[in-house]
């Protein structure tokens, strides 16, 4: 069992707005930022957001990130075919002194 | 470009010793970052099995610390894990990568690049 909670799927039509969480504790998400990775089958995990809210150079705007209190929330809007993947959630935990992540998210698009 | 890329036996024997290098090209292996696996067990989710920083220093899951070591060699820029009494339940894709040595607001899973995975099946 994950150390973060995510819903382990989501589902939306192309061009809806789908959003997700990620649960954690005040030893992870309440303290540090989180990160969100997307996994398409067969391929290494890719950087969607850093520090909550932050998107690397050449991820589109319609991937945003937030956070309160001991949860975050990827959203993505826009839905396309190509977004259809596992996102997993990831943060620091100080109790655990590593990195914990969530057990991930199977979008799919409808 | 940075480039990392796993390698080593694709079977361990249940009880034996699971063991894998990661070849570090494009950068130092003393840069300022913590030299990282990450596995994945087939249909699940990403575990973070621990890291290494060019001092030596290492910090493991406390789920597989008792198993666990962590080395680096600067002379042949790779790093390597080596897990011991392996079971059926460290069957998995281990992936090397790396996450910065210091981060705004403290340490930080920022990931990447990442190697492209090497499946470790662990079968009689």
């Amino acid at each position: 069992q994950s150390i973060l909670t995510q819903p382990p799927s989501a589902s939306g039509t192309p061009g809806q707005r789908v959003t997700m969480s990620c649960s954690g504790s005040s030893s992870n998400i309440g303290k540090y930022f989180v990160y969100w990775y997307q996994q398409v089958p067969e391929r290494a995990p890719k950087l969607l957001i850093f520090r909550n809210n932050q998107r690397p150079s050449g991820v589109p705007d319609r991937f945003s990130g937030s956070k309160s209190g001991t949860s975050a929330f990827l959203a993505i809007s826009d839905l396309r075919s190509e977004d259809e993947a596992d996102y997993y959630c990831a943060a620091w935990d100080g109790s655990l002194s590593g990195v914990v992540f969530g057990g991930g998210t199977k979008l799919t698009v409808l | 470009q940075v480039q990392f890329q796993e390698s080593g036996p694709g079977l361990v024997k249940p009880s034996g010793t699971l063991s894998l290098t990661c070849g570090v090209s494009g950068v130092s292996i003393t840069s300022h970052y913590w030299l990282t696996w990450v596995r994945q067990s087939p249909g699940k989710g990403l575990e973070w099995v621990g890291e290494i920083y060019h001092s030596g220093s290492a910090n493991y899951n406390p789920s597989l610390r008792s198993r666990l070591t962590m080395s680096i060699d600067k002379s042949k820029s790779q790093f390597s894990v080596n897990l011991a009494s392996v079971t059926a339940a460290d069957t998995a894709v281990y992936y090397c990568t790396r996450r910065p040595g210091d981060c705004i607001g403290g340490s930080c899973p920022w990931f990447d690049p990442w190697g492209r995975g090497t499946l470790v099946t662990v079968s009689s």
